[in-house]
Parts: structure tokens; sequence; C-alpha cells
């Protein structure tokens, strides 16, 4: 099977503008994650999407915000970016849903530069 | 207090010897733990998961886990200079869900 993928890999944006970021899930997975890594705060949870619905969320603005579609790929955008927005952002896929164990699986990531 | 610790090290282990990463979590009611690899400039990579306490072995890798002293180990046998990378612990205290908390990572060294 292919595994998660991420486009675009790289990104440079300025201050105040809007970035749209994608994820493919592996195939078959319903389940999408996205993370926000920094070497600062390290990995951190953005929010998940399950059969288009977002399930759970974490502690960020409103700025950040996402989507799925119904082939489960997913989108997450982020608008008004600001300097501290620049991190790796990465995407996880599970297949596995209402089990006491989920595994999941990151995609390569995509590196964000704000100037 | 962090959801999640680690001994941020780093930690160097000779080739051939046993390289033993540590982690705590503070939710009691955490269901699955789960070990990632990262290596610089790369994804974290899925090594292992435990959810039940005791121990559970992967090849080199020996998972261990204690839900009473919320505490859960990897250990690396015969380390090889690969295995050089940062180790994230992570903890799904939800049952269901897909939200792990991370630990801030061991940057672990392997000296030939």
């Amino acid at each position: 099977k292919a595994g998660v993928t991420q486009t675009p890999r790289y990104l440079i944006k300025t201050r105040g503008q809007q970035v749209t970021l994608s994820c493919s899930p592996i195939s078959g997975h319903r389940s999408v994650s996205w993370y926000q890594q920094t070497p600062g705060q390290g990995l951190q949870f953005l929010f998940e999407y399950f059969s288009e619905t977002q399930r759970n969320k974490g502690n960020f603005p409103g700025r950040f915000s996402g989507r799925q579609f119904s082939n489960s790929r997913s989108e997450m955008n982020v608008s008004t970016l600001e300097l501290g927005d620049s991190a790796l952002y990465l995407c996880a896929s599970s297949g596995r849903q209402g089990f006491t164990y989920n595994e999941q699986f990151f995609g390569p990531g995509t590196r964000l530069t704000v100037l | 207090q962090k959801e999640v610790e680690q001994n941020s090290g780093p930690l160097s282990v000779p080739e051939g010897a046993i390289a033993s990463l540590n982690c705590t979590y503070s939710d009691r009611g955490s269901q699955s733990f789960f070990w990632y690899r990262q290596y610089s400039g790369k994804s974290p990579e899925l090594i292992m998961f435990i959810y039940s306490n005791g121990d559970k072995e992967d090849g080199r890798f020996t998972a261990q886990l204690n839900k009473a002293s919320q505490y859960v180990s990897l250990l690396i046998r015969d380390s090889q200079p690969s295995d050089s990378a940062t180790y994230l612990c992570a903890v799904n205290i939800k049952t269901g869900a897909n939200n792990l908390f991370f630990g801030t990572g061991t940057r672990l060294t392997v000296i030939p």
C-alpha cells in the first residue's frame, strides 16, 4: 500500500497570508489527524477528521481549520499567518476506529516557513 | 504538568549495548501508548504500541508498560548506529480517538 502523502512538501509564505495543505491517507484509512511540530513545543495535535467530520480538536486558535472530503483526503488551512506558524505540519492516518489502540502512520510533512 | 514527559537526553550508548528510553504520563485514564522513531529531517515512524501492562517484544525492541506507575519504556537491544534518532513517546488518552499527546523526545546516539 502507498503511504500517507502530503503536498506541498515545502512552502514559504509571508505574514498575513493564508495557506492550504493537503493530505491523502493510506488507502482504506478514514481517519486523518493533523499535528504541528516545532523545536520549542514539539508535536502538538491540531485536529482529527473522520468521515468528513471533525471529531477532535486541539488547543489552537480558530485561524487553523480543516476539512475532509468523501475520499478521505484532508486539507488544513491557516489564515492570517504569523511568524510563529513556521513549523513542520504532519498528517497521520489511521485505519482503526473504536479500538483501544489506533496506530497512526505519518506522512512526510509540509515544512511551512513564514517570513 | 505536561501530559507526557521524557528524558530529553541526549543518550549515548556503544554499539551492541542496550538503550533504555523512559516516559511518564499524567492521565491515569490513558489507554494506549506508542513509540515513534524520528530521524533528523524526517517524519515520525511507528515502532511499537502497547496497551496492556507488562512487556511486548518485537525483534530488538521491547516496550514495557506499568499503568499503576504511569510509566512506559522502550528497550533497544544490540543497539546499532542506524538506531541513532529521536524517540518519541506518545499517549492516547481517549479510546477510539486519534489524538496523540507526544513527549518532547529523547535523542539517542549509538556510538560505533
